[in-house]
């Protein structure tokens, strides 16, 4: 079955950078484009942008063009999310989603990665 | 940017009723809309895409239905595992939006 397993929480400083990865199985990664979303604690979802795992192709969503830097490994079937120059504004809860077969909807989920600034 | 505004903000029923949840974008969607489901501390299911077609092992009583700028979620037979929260997504356009919420609780 289809799964995506994110890496685990993270603690960060102001101004630093973190990198999360999410690990796709269950299905052949390349054929299926990986979203990333936004939750901030208990408000709604924002999405951040995609990543097409087969050419690299990348979309944004222009608020977080300058936080956000999406790549693969196609090798490990793995996709990650860099976001940086990091503000309390950036804490919350980070999730991949892999796409459907008929469009831009969000299929599949992982289990979220929680990322906390504080000094 | 697609603005989509989902209503109510909460909703309080009984086992066994039937709820119904809307969402309106602020311009045609084209039926470019997804229906998520979130138990607390879960990450968010997809319940319905393309406005009304199910996704897979999701149960018969959860519909959806619209067109146009309008579009609903209608839970059948409230069960005891359906409290949570539900959200929207628009797909038609970049950047995709969802909705602000709705927190389903039993009355």
């Amino acid at each position: 079955q289809v799964k995506l397993l994110q890496s685990g929480a993270a603690l960060v400083k102001p101004g630093d950078s973190v990198k999360m990865s999410c690990k796709a199985s269950g299905y052949t990664f390349t054929d299926y484009i990986i979203h990333w979303v936004k939750q901030s604690h208990g408000k709604s979802l924002e999405w951040i942008g995609y990543i097409n795992p087969y050419s690299g192709g990348t979309n944004y969503n222009e608020k977080f063009k300058s936080k956000a830097t999406l790549t693969v490994d196609k090798s490990s079937s793995t996709a990650y999310m860099e976001f940086s120059r990091l503000t309390s504004e950036d804490s919350a809860i980070y999730y991949c989603a892999r796409s459907g077969p008929y469009g831009g909807y969000f299929a599949y989920w992982g289990q979220g990665t929680l990322v906390t600034v504080s000094s | 940017d697609i603005q989509m505004t989902q209503s109510p903000a909460s909703l309080s029923a009984s086992l066994g009723e039937t709820v119904t949840i809307e969402c309106r974008a602020s311009e045609d969607i084209y039926n470019g809309l997804a229906w998520y489901q979130q138990k607390p501390g879960k990450s968010p299911q997809l319940l319905i895409y393309n406005a009304n077609s199910l996704h897979t092992g999701v149960p018969s009583r959860f519909s959806g239905s619209g067109s146009g700028t309008q579009y609903s979620l209608k839970i059948n037979s409230l069960q005891s595992e359906d409290v949570a929260s539900y959200f929207c997504q628009q797909y038609y356009d970049y950047p995709y939006t969802f909705g602000a919420g709705t927190k389903l609780e039993l009355k």
